[in-house]
C-alpha cells in the first residue's frame, strides 16, 4: 500500500496556541495536499504544494515539503476552537496523478 | 457558486442488494473521483473520472462501478452488497484532476 503516515494520531492543545502535524509519503510525487475534514463529512481543500516548492503559506496555514525526506509538515498558528477537526494529508504520485492517497489522519482538539 | 452535490446523503440497504449513488460535480469541473471512507482502512480511493473515461482506478473489486456522463455528472454503482461495503463514500471534483479537489458531503452507506 502507498498510504502515508501521519502523526500525531491525535493533538490537543489550547487556543492561541500553534499545531503540528508530520506526513510521510512513499513514492516519488507530483504534490502533496492538505485537507481538514469535521466530524465525518465532506473534506475541505486546505493547500497544495508542488514537489518542486518546499514551502507554502495560506492565511494562518503554512505548508512545508522535504522531497528527500519524503514528508510533509503542516503548522497551524494560533490555533481556534473552529480548527477542531481531522487533518489530511493526500499524495498525488507520479503515474497516477489524478489519483490521491490519504494519510491517516491527525485529530486536532483545540480547547478554550 | 454551488459546491459538489451528492445524493442521498443516507442510505439504508440489505445484503444482496445493489445502490447507486449520484455525484454532480462543480460547473466547470471534468474530473470526478469517488472515495470511501470507513474507521478501519482510512479514506480509500475508488476511480477517477475525466470527460466520461475512467483514468485511475482503485483496488476495489468489480462490484464497484461507476460512470461519468457528458455533463460531468458521475454516478457509482455497488452490487450485491456486503456488510463490509457500510462507509462514508465522498465524490469529489477537479478542473483537471491534477489540482486541489472540492469534495462533496458524502453519502453514508449503512448495509444491514
Amino acid at each position: 500500500s502507498q498510504q502515508g503516515e501521519e502523526d500525531p494520531q491525535a493533538l490537543s492543545i489550547q487556543e492561541g496556541e500553534n499545531a503540528t502535524m508530520n506526513c510521510s509519503y512513499k513514492t516519488s510525487i507530483n504534490n502533496l495536499q492538505w485537507y481538514r475534514q469535521n466530524s465525518g463529512r465532506g473534506l475541505v481543500h486546505l493547500i497544495l504544494i508542488r514537489s518542486n516548492e518546499r514551502e507554502k503559506h495560506s492565511g494562518r496555514l503554512r505548508v512545508t515539503l522535504d522531497t528527500s525526506k519524503k514528508s510533509s509538515s503542516l503548522l497551524i498558528t494560533a490555533s481556534r476552537a473552529a480548527d477542531t477537526a481531522s487533518y489530511f494529508c493526500a499524495a498525488s504520485y507520479t503515474g497516477t496523478a489524478s489519483k490521491l492517497t490519504f494519510g491517516t489522519g491527525t485529530r486536532l482538539q483545540v480547547t478554550l | 457558486k454551488a459546491g459538489v452535490t451528492q445524493t442521498p446523503r443516507y442510505l439504508i440497504k440489505t445484503r444482496g442488494q445493489q445502490v447507486t449513488l449520484s455525484c454532480s460535480p462543480i460547473s466547470g469541473h471534468r474530473s470526478v473521483s469517488w472515495y470511501q471512507q470507513t474507521p478501519g482502512q482510512g479514506l480509500q480511493f475508488l476511480f477517477e473520472y475525466f470527460s466520461e473515461t475512467q483514468r485511475n482506478k482503485g483496488n476495489f473489486p468489480g462490484r464497484f462501478s461507476g460512470r461519468q456522463f457528458s455533463n460531468s455528472r458521475s454516478e457509482m454503482n455497488v452490487s450485491t452488497l456486503e456488510l463490509g461495503d457500510s462507509a462514508l463514500y465522498l465524490c469529489a471534483s477537479s478542473f483537471t484532476g491534477f489540482d486541489g479537489y472540492t469534495f462533496g458531503s458524502g453519502t453514508r452507506l449503512t448495509v444491514v
